[in-house]
């Protein structure tokens, strides 16, 4: 059964940092492309970012730009996404998700870590 | 605003049938598939078409989805309580750069 788990979220200053984890399993993580998706209160959904299977393609929102880093250890089957200088308008459930093979879908999605950015 | 535009709302009766629109143009919809995700209350989405009308494992033949030239649709029939959700559609745009946008989401009510 595949599953993301998502962790690292809570409460953070504006101007801080926060770096978010996803844990991978019941599939080859190696494989897949994988995404960051995130969600404002009462909000649709924001994609954020992209990574390949091996690195070596990275995609960003503008909104994070410059600010978001997203990377991942295949050797630990996880995920990650460093976030620095956060806003307030950072504030969302952030989720990771699987990207379908050859599909250009996300098939599978974690349940969500919750990021306030809040003085 | 979304890049990709839905219907905020759309509802109808038990039983019946619905379709939600998303809009695009030709750097997203035109020249990439469309997927359609359901998010029900207080949950993450789950994908529930790919392909632009192709449906994942479990998913019910009464959720269908077509496209046309730069524009989608998800239909929905023998409407049920538990479709009572946000949906969403969703593609990759490659205008500038390469970026997945989603549309601003659609609450069925099912009255």
């Amino acid at each position: 059964e595949v599953q993301l788990v998502e962790s690292g979220g809570g409460l953070v200053q504006p101007g801080g940092s926060l770096r978010l984890s996803c844990a991978a399993s019941g599939f080859t993580f190696s494989s897949y492309s994988m995404n960051w998706v995130r969600q404002a209160p009462g909000k649709g959904l924001e994609w954020v970012s992209y990574i390949s299977s091996s690195s070596s393609t990275i995609y960003y929102a503008d909104s994070v730009k410059g600010r978001f880093t997203i990377s991942r250890d295949n050797a630990k089957n996880s995920l990650y996404l460093q976030m620095n200088s956060l806003r307030d308008e950072d504030t969302a459930v952030y989720y990771c998700a699987r990207q379908g093979l050859g599909t250009g879908c996300s098939d599978y999605w974690g349940q969500g870590t919750l990021v306030t950015v809040s003085s | 605003q979304s890049v990709l535009t839905q219907p905020p709302s759309v509802s109808a009766a038990p039983g019946q049938k619905v379709t939600i629109s998303c809009s695009g143009s030709s750097s997203n919809i035109g020249n990439n598939y469309v997927s359609w995700y359901q998010q029900l209350p207080g949950t993450a989405p789950k994908l529930l078409i790919y392909e632009n009308n192709k449906r994942p494992s479990g998913i019910p033949d009464r959720f269908s989805g077509s496209k046309s030239g730069t524009s989608a649709t998800l239909g929905i029939t023998g409407l049920q309580t538990g479709d009572e959700a946000d949906y969403y559609c969703g593609t990759w745009d490659s205008s500038l750069s390469v970026y997945w946008v989603f549309g601003g989401g659609t609450k069925l009510t099912v009255l």
